[in-house]
């Protein structure tokens, strides 16, 4: 199966800093990548989908400003979460789907293994 | 918000046993998905059904889909303490570009005791 990585596993960092976490492609090249934010005990919520060479598109309640992601290439998306603070703490997991280049069902997502953050 | 209602939130069983979950969902859809999760790690996608299918299996799963109740079940049969995880139903009804968005139930943690 299509393998997606994520960098880093695990970040703490202090309030007001801004941290920086990518989402990898491995061995396939995905059009569309989502990202998804999970607090403990619940469910993953879509924060924003990105599409290669377009600006990404946010869900309601989701700040673009605060949360900036780039789709640069078919196999790498970021997504930098700005001036971080405290309830910005959470699990943030990206997916790649529309894989460029390959007939394959329309619904398929390959999840990355997910980046922690916490914010001091 | 959410899509999808899942219940248990949580079930606990003995090793053998077999594990039953389900989802329901309000909008209509193209198809469901089965997740699974384990602790602080990524998702492993397990089953999809699409929306003229009614069962399907695959190998100790089962999951059900009845459009008309907007529901699903997931069954696991034979269950094993590393069948422990937290499951997830999903469903796409909107696409972005050239894939389909996931809206991801509240999800059940399943607990399998040895």
């Amino acid at each position: 199966g299509a393998v997606v990585s994520q960098h880093p596993s695990r970040v703490i960092c202090k309030s007001g800093t801004s941290v920086k976490i990518e989402c990898r492609s491995l061995d396939f090249q995905a059009t569309t990548m989502f990202w998804y934010r999970q607090f403990p005990k619940q469910s993953l919520m879509l924060m924003a989908t990105s599409n290669e060479g377009s600006k990404a598109t946010y869900e309601q309640g989701v700040e673009k400003d605060k949360f900036l992601i780039n789709h640069a290439s078919l196999t790498l998306s970021t997504l930098t979460v700005t001036s971080a603070h405290p309830e910005d703490s959470s699990f943030y997991i990206c997916s790649a789907g529309g894989l460029a280049g390959r007939v394959i069902s329309y619904n398929e997502q390959f999840f990355g293994p997910g980046t922690r953050l916490t914010v001091l | 918000s959410q899509q999808g209602e899942e219940d248990p939130q949580a079930l606990s069983i003995q090793e053998g046993e077999n594990a039953t979950m389900n989802c329901s969902y309000k909008t209509s859809i193209n198809n469901l998905q089965w997740y699974r999760q384990n602790s602080g790690r990524g998702l492993v996608h397990l089953i999809l059904i699409r929306s003229n299918e009614r069962e399907k299996h695959s190998g100790r799963l089962r999951v059900t889909l009845d459009t008309s109740k907007k529901s699903s079940s997931l069954l696991i049969t034979a269950s094993r303490a590393a069948d422990t995880a937290s499951y997830f139903c999903a469903t796409d009804a909107r696409s972005s570009g050239s894939a389909r968005q996931l809206t991801f139930g509240s999800g059940t943690q399943l607990t399998v005791l040895p």
